[in-house]
């Protein structure tokens, strides 16, 4: 099984900072690498897919990159509404996620 | 739009089907999916089918208990949960995958908005 791991767990960040949270794969995946945010309470959104497309809709200061083993989730304005928990999947064999990464206020 | 029905309190070595109603789009096109979370916990892919049924994984913590199809007739997915475990409680989501076949490369979107599963004597 590919096992998926994120940095940091957890992270505190003030309005306008720029973020950036990194996936890894236990083995070569590739761009099958997507990227969700979950607000507390809501199902999760699509943001990244195929490791670097952005989801229709979704604001262009999120912005995915990485192939193979190692991958990164940049927000580059963090904004009030983007604090939330972020997850990264796998999905080059069967499918996966990793643990999480909560943003939240400083 | 997804929109899961079914889940409820059950017994451990209890059964349940949860069922998933699709509407919006072609359902016979697309993969479908069951992703789970625990309460407080990360998420957790469970199960997926392609569009004609024919395709199935599970994540190993399920394998041999948990049965995912689809009737397209019905625009509905299922997930016919067997021999329950209290490690089985969670929030149940299905989501719409981005092709039809089980291949590598596709995402989830859009996802319901789950159904909870609580197992417990």
């Amino acid at each position: 099984d590919i096992q998926m791991t994120q940095s940091p767990s957890s992270l505190s960040a003030s309005v306008g900072d720029r973020v950036t949270i990194t996936c890894r794969a236990s083995q070569n995946i590739d761009t099958s690498l997507n990227w969700y945010q979950q607000k507390s309470g809501k199902a999760p959104k699509l943001l990244i897919y195929a490791a670097s497309s952005l989801q229709s809709g979704v604001p262009s200061r999120f912005s995915g990159s990485g192939s193979g083993t190692e991958f990164t989730l940049t927000i580059s304005s963090l904004q009030p509404e983007d604090f939330a928990t972020y997850y990264c999947q796998q999905t080059s064999r069967t499918r996966g996620f990793g643990p999480g990464t909560k943003v939240d206020i400083k | 739009q997804l929109l899961e029905s079914g889940g409820g309190l059950v017994q451990p070595g209890g059964s349940l089907r949860l069922s998933c109603a699709a509407s919006g789009f072609t359902f016979s096109s697309y993969a479908m999916n069951w992703v789970r979370q625990a309460p407080g916990k990360g998420l957790e892919w469970v199960s997926s089918i392609s569009g004609g049924g024919g395709d199935t994984y599970y994540a190993d913590s399920v394998k041999g208990r948990f049965t995912i199809s689809r009737d397209n007739s019905k625009n509905t997915l299922y997930l016919q949960m067997n021999s329950l475990r209290a490690e089985d409680t969670a929030l149940y989501y299905c989501a719409k995958d981005s092709i039809f076949s089980l291949n590598r490369g596709d995402w989830f979107d859009p996802w319901g908005q789950g159904t909870l599963v609580t197992v417990s004597s």
